[in-house]
This record gives structure tokens, sequence and C-alpha cells, in this order.
């Protein structure tokens, strides 16, 4: 059982489409990280939330932490075909920086 | 920066063989983390140590792994004997855990195939 649920598992959209994608759990976490993944590489870090209904903003990236830190969202403006990958959401509990990763989201922005 | 290196970067072995896995961290962080990779069970952390000591290895899935931290700048993952449902991707990643951020920096991982 994942303590993350990422949905939906797959997406595919057209170059200039909107999309969000979600990462809920029932756990509170002292903070919540995005990674995007492409594939044969590892995965390379977005954004760190730490406060409820934190938003940040990175160019076309949208990201928000839920009011009582229990999930967030990822919304891109005008997706292109450079943002295709696996976007991961990772929660973690502790003081240690130990994070659980959901199963992701797979993105596919085509021209 | 070099960022996180892992080697080898693909194996291939047979059941029952012995395989190391090999990662250095970047310079100056903190702690270390090994994660195992699979379309079925996505991104799971297996291990991880802050300052070469391990802090918690309750994602190990049995004896036959192992994961040690000698330095600073080294640490190996052992699978003795392995075994084909251990076929995944197996990645490394530093943290820099002085930074309130906690940001993992993955290496490109190794693709293990047992067979």
């Amino acid at each position: 059982t994942q303590l993350l649920e990422q949905s939906p598992q797959f997406l595919s959209i057209q170059e200039g489409e909107n999309l969000t994608v979600y990462c809920n759990s029932s756990s509170v976490f002292s903070s919540l990280q995005w990674y995007r993944q492409e594939p044969g590489e590892g995965p390379v870090l977005l954004v760190t939330v730490v406060t409820g209904g934190e938003v940040k903003k990175l160019k076309r990236l949208t990201f928000q932490f839920g009011d009582a830190r229990k999930d967030s969202s990822l919304h891109i403006t005008a997706a292109q075909p450079g943002d295709t990958g696996l976007y991961l959401c990772a929660g973690s509990t502790d003081s240690w920086g130990k994070f659980q990763f959901g199963a992701g989201t797979q993105v596919v922005v085509t021209p | 920066d070099a960022g996180v290196i892992q080697s080898p970067r693909h194996e291939v072995t047979e059941m029952g063989q012995e395989v190391t896995l090999r990662c250095k961290p970047i310079s100056g962080h903190n702690s270390l983390f090994w994660y195992r990779q699979t379309m079925m069970r996505g991104l799971e952390l297996l291990i991880y140590f802050n300052n070469n000591v391990p802090i918690d290895d309750s994602g190990m899935p049995e004896d036959r792994f192992s994961a040690k931290m000698p330095n600073a700048s080294f640490s190996t993952l052992k699978i003795q004997p392995s075994e084909p449902r251990d076929s995944a991707v197996y990645f490394c990643a530093s943290s820099p855990t002085s930074d309130s951020s906690y940001e993992q920096y993955f290496g490109p991982g190794t693709r293990l195939t047992v067979t």
C-alpha cells in the first residue's frame, strides 16, 4: 500500500494544454517534494513545500501544499514536450530527511 | 561538481551470484540513501545513512541485502545471493542535511538484471 497516492497514473496531452496532477495521503507531512524523472536518469527535485497552504511557482509550474499538509498538486500551464516525464511526489514525516515516494504520474506532451 | 556517481551503470548476473553496487556521494553531503525502482513497486527506500551511520534499514528486503558506508565518500549495496526478483534500477542519492529543504541529489542508477 502506497503512503502517497498519485493521480492520474498516466496523462497524455497536446502541447499548449494545461494539466494538473495530484498527490494525496492520510498522513500529515513535515515537508513534501516534487521530482521529475526522465528515462534512464534519476529523479530531479523540482520543489520542496513545508507550510500548509503554501504555493510555489517555478516558471510554468505551480505547486500547492494542502492546508492540512496531507496533499499537494502540481499544475503545468501551456505544457511543452520538454515537460514529458514521470512526476513523483515524496513526503517526509521525520526530521532526518527520510522521504517516501508515490508511484508517480507519467506525463506525455505531444507536439 | 560531479554529482552522485554510481557504478556499474548496468549489471547482468546469474541467479546465486554476488552483486555489489557502488556509490560516491556529492562531497560535503551528510546523508546517503539507497533506493530501488521497479514498475510494480515504484521507488522504494532501502536504507539511509547520516554521517556514515545507518539510521533506518527497515526497507531492506531481506538478509540477502547489506549496505555499508565505510567513509563519507563511498557506499556499497551488496546482494548475496542474487535472485531474479532483485532485477530493478538501484539509485543512490545524497543530501546536505544542514539544508532544511532536504534536497536529494540522485545518481544515474544501476540497472540490475538477474537471470
